[in-house]
């Protein structure tokens, strides 16, 4: 079964707009940790935002924040006022068992393309 | 966040040869991820590099394909080799590094290498 899904190939936003970026997640674990990440078309990955199974609060970091819920096991990640640069591939990921130095891995998502437009 | 650095950033092989990656990190860290992404495609871990012992490769990987080295706390290469059209790829080396918030669960990616073989 897919660990992480992103429904969204493909994603069109105008610019100063807010935009979600979809991310389920599946996982017997209790504590896990989520992340998002940005790739432009130069190939790094660029870290975005973070969010601990544990946390109370969704993480923010600038214009990005984590919509956690969950029971639902969802992680959507939104941007507020879209900007130009912000056209890029965006990877949800999961680290399981963050509490348990043996599960280091990442397991990422197949990505959402985001198009901001003038 | 950590500062990774990676050589070459890009490089055209000729099948059957092999090519050495480096990867460097400015800050001294427990372990050291190298990761795989095909075109068009999402990443995925190729092994974990601990320092002073022997990497763990994941399911699909070989150490004979892929070895690698970790000769200190922030340094580690990866080697590809005879190499096949198929290993043209973005190879990203990552750690978990701490951050001013929240140490050692965020992850870094290094800028990739982009592999292309004919």
């Amino acid at each position: 079964a897919q660990k992480i899904t992103q429904t969204q190939p493909g994603m069109f936003v105008q610019e100063k707009e807010a935009v979600t970026l979809d991310c389920t997640y599946d996982t017997s674990d209790q504590s896990y940790g989520l992340f998002w990440y940005k790739q432009p078309s130069s190939g790094e990955m660029i870290f975005l935002i973070y969010q601990g199974s544990y946390d109370e609060q969704n993480a923010t970091e600038g214009r990005y924040s984590l919509n956690f819920q969950k029971a639902r096991k969802s992680a959507n990640l939104v941007i507020s006022a879209s900007q130009l640069g912000d056209s890029a591939m965006y990877f949800c990921a999961m680290r399981e068992g963050i509490l348990n130095t043996g599960f280091q891995k990442l397991v990422f998502g197949t990505g959402t393309r985001l198009l901001v437009s003038p | 966040s950590a500062v990774i650095s990676q050589k070459p950033s890009r490089d055209i092989c000729q099948r059957g040869t092999s090519l050495t990656i480096q990867c460097q990190v400015d800050s001294q860290v427990t372990m050291m991820f190298w990761y795989r992404q095909q075109p068009g495609q999402s990443l995925t871990l190729i092994a974990t590099a601990n320092q002073g012992s022997e990497a763990t490769y994941e399911s699909g990987f070989v150490i004979d394909k892929f070895p690698i080295s970790r000769p200190n706390l922030t340094f580690s290469t990866l080697t590809v080799s005879n190499m096949s059209p198929e290993d043209s790829s973005i190879y990203l080396c990552s750690v978990r590094a701490p951050s001013g918030r929240i140490p050692y669960n965020e992850q870094f990616f290094g800028p990739g290498t982009r592999l292309t073989v004919l």
